[in-house]
């Protein structure tokens, strides 16, 4: 059963910074996976997307990594802003054929501290 | 592109009556996924359809659930006989049918059963 872990579960810095959350999973027999942001009381906002055959994908600011055999990823967010609090998620799904579902983190509550 | 849309936002309901939630994808994506949140979790998922059949169903999903999309474009949630264990923010997705497109969500139903 593939269980995905987010460490920390909240995080403060001081807006300018740049930071780095942590995403890791038990099963490396992924498809792709995908950070989403989730403001409160709303749904999700996917960020980006990384199949299992990159190692990094970018959009902007944010910048993810993948390291299917290690069973980790990252989103880099640089130059924090205050608008970047929200709570970030990670999923993944599976690589077995017909599989749709994804399977999430716990997400990390960041905060920027204007 | 108006986004996925769900109704109603919030419901409150009493313990044992029925409930039914209601999404509408973005108009060209035909795979649509329900997923389940509590507090300080990461989403669930629940099932998904391609087009109008439900091809997938979790554990998660007893005989107290049922969801429709019958021809392919909104889909239905239904909860019979609520209990309070079904308090959480119900959320619907949809995504275009090839296997690395991203899952666009709405902004949920959060149930609350009395």
């Amino acid at each position: 059963k593939q269980e995905v872990t987010q460490i920390p579960a909240a995080l403060s810095v001081p807006e300018g910074e740049n930071l780095v959350l942590n995403c890791s999973f038990t099963d490396s027999a992924i498809y792709n996976l995908q950070w989403f942001r989730q403001d409160p009381g709303k749904g999700l906002t996917s960020l980006l997307l990384i199949q299992s055959s990159q190692r990094e994908q970018t959009s902007g600011r944010l910048n993810a990594s993948l390291d299917k055999s290690s069973g980790r990823s990252t989103l880099y967010i640089a130059a924090s802003q205050p608008g970047d609090s929200a709570t970030y998620l990670c999923a993944v799904k599976g690589s077995n054929f017909g599989n749709e579902k994804l399977t999430f983190g716990t997400g990390t509550r960041l905060t920027i501290i204007p | 592109d108006t986004g996925v849309s769900q109704d109603p936002r919030h419901k409150i309901t009493k313990r044992g009556q029925n409930v039914t939630f209601r999404c509408d994808p973005i108009s060209e994506h035909n795979r649509l996924y329900w997923y389940r949140q509590t507090l300080g979790q990461g989403p669930e998922f629940l099932t998904y359809f391609q087009n109008e059949a439900q091809l997938e169903k979790s554990r998660l999903l007893s005989d107290r659930f049922s969801a429709e999309r019958p021809k392919g474009s909104f889909s239905t949630l239904e909860i019979q006989r609520t209990e309070q264990g079904d308090s959480a923010m119900y959320l619907c997705a949809s995504s275009l049918g090839q296997y690395n497109s991203p899952l666009h969500f709405g902004n949920g139903t959060r149930l609350t059963v009395t």
